[in-house]
């Protein structure tokens, strides 16, 4: 079955470690984005990448970092530099380009700073 | 820029009762609109989308939403609810450049508590 798997599940990290989340999908979509999500806030896109090779931040990028070297991957890190990383964090793949599609969610990454 | 706001955090309905969650929207384009649902711990998943044409768009579950131009409006309804719809609920707009789909920018959501 076609999807977005997100991994791990649950995280635990010590402040002042940096975290790499993992997205993988096999829907081969060419957009694929990052989203944070906290208690009453909605989501927020941290990072998006519409091709390969070729990302750009969004409205809370800053403490994050992204990769897209491969089409169907497309890994976060939460850097040290993140001041309140606890949080959950959700991938996000569409068809990109010029389709005004819908986004396909992951089932989410649990961050928890200690 | 864009921005989405869904009035309502929570709201409460008793099993069997019509529901209808509000969104309004600011973009200044034509917009392409979304209603997502999320389950505790879990990802989003689609309920219905509009792009164009008929200005009341069907989705999955027994939901449905209307477009109002006039009103930037984009609620969401449900003629009978089932305890199985408690739930948090996100309105989103699309945004896109000339380059691509550039996201979508969601409400804070709409938590739902059906009561027996």
């Amino acid at each position: 079955d076609g999807g977005i798997t997100q991994s791990p599940k649950y995280l635990f990290r010590k402040e002042g470690q940096n975290v790499t989340l993992s997205c993988e999908q096999n829907l081969n979509h060419d957009a694929m984005y990052w989203y944070r999500q906290d208690p009453g806030q909605g989501l927020r896109l941290i990072y998006y990448s519409q091709i390969v090779n070729d990302f750009q931040k969004g409205d809370i990028a800053e403490g994050y970092s992204v990769s897209r070297e491969k089409k169907e991957s497309f890994p976060l890190t939460v850097t040290s530099a993140q001041k309140n990383p606890t949080a959950f964090y959700l991938c996000a793949s569409s068809l990109g380009g010029q389709h005004k599609g819908e986004l396909f969610f992951g089932e989410g990454s649990r961050l928890t700073v200690l | 820029a864009q921005s989405v706001t869904q009035p309502d955090i929570h709201i409460t309905v008793s099993e069997g009762a019509s529901l209808e969650l509000r969104c309004n929207y600011s973009y200044g384009a034509t917009p392409y609109l979304f209603w997502y649902v999320q389950s505790p711990g879990q990802g989003l998943q689609l309920l219905l989308k509009y792009f164009s044409g008929d200005t009341l768009v069907q989705g999955i579950k027994g939901f449905e939403a209307e477009f109002k131009r006039s009103q930037s409006s984009f609620n969401l309804r449900k003629p009978s609810v089932h305890w199985s719809d408690a739930a948090e609920y996100f309105c989103a707009v699309g945004t896109y450049s000339g380059g691509g789909a550039d996201g979508l920018t969601f409400g804070k959501g709409t938590h739902l508590i059906i009561q027996p």
